[in-house]
């Protein structure tokens, strides 16, 4: 158990919809990152919060987009969903921005599945 | 472009037969590489991480090491609950996010 968590579990939906999809870091870390995984691409980066301040953008649709709320915890919206969209949504945390060399501890994950 | 390369894309072993993956990567300043083992539909769960060529971190049966190119996951005498997808990481060049190989799927039979 990494401590970082993540709800849904699942998430079956159809395209056209908005969905959210939330993450808790681990105690102490003020980092949230967000990366989609799918068959094709792999792990791919969306994006990264520090405290409550977006770092730094992956390759994350203008269709999706985050926050960070001041108790830390993240959420990560997407909306007009395509049936592409369907994919394991991690998040990762860490203690400080990135800027160094931090580890970074995974979540379960969201799996979604656009119908 | 900062990339990461993993081989082979499966590896298929005995249970006790000794192998190693590899990850080759190229970024400007290496900010530290790490491993990751995946079971199939779950999160990744960290490894290793290692900071500078030569450097070498070791648990249960599985040793990590790192030159200036690439990095090695040994295993040695494997057993069937070793079997994962092993990913390597490095930050990119700005530090902000981790850029993953592809993965090498290990499968060990008893």
């Amino acid at each position: 158990d990494s401590g970082v968590t993540q709800t849904p579990k699942h998430l079956i939906t159809a395209t056209g919809q908005r969905v959210t999809l939330r993450c808790s870091p681990r105690s102490g870390d003020l980092s949230v990152y967000w990366y989609q995984q799918s068959l094709d691409q792999g792990l791919q980066f969306l994006i990264q919060y520090y405290n409550g301040e977006e770092r730094a953008k992956g390759n994350i649709l203008e269709r999706f987009s985050a926050q960070q709320f001041p108790d830390l915890h993240s959420e990560l919206n997407l909306s007009s969903l395509e049936l592409g969209d369907s994919a394991l949504y991690f998040c990762a945390s860490s203690v400080r921005s990135g800027q160094g060399a931090d580890t970074q501890y995974f979540g379960p994950g969201t799996r979604l599945t656009v119908l | 472009e900062d990339q990461v390369t993993q081989s082979p894309e499966a590896l298929r072993l005995q249970e006790g037969e000794s192998s190693s993956l590899n990850c080759s990567y190229t970024v400007s300043g290496l900010r530290g590489l790490f491993w990751y083992r995946q079971d199939p539909g779950k999160g990744p769960e960290f490894l290793f991480t290692l900071y500078s060529a030569g450097e070498e971190k070791e648990k249960e049966r599985l040793k990590a090491t790192l030159t200036k190119k690439e990095s090695f996951l040994h295993i040695t005498a494997p057993k069937p609950e070793d079997s994962a997808t092993y990913l390597c990481a490095v930050y990119n060049q700005a530090g902000t996010a981790l850029i993953f190989g592809k993965g090498t799927t290990l499968s060990v039979s008893s």
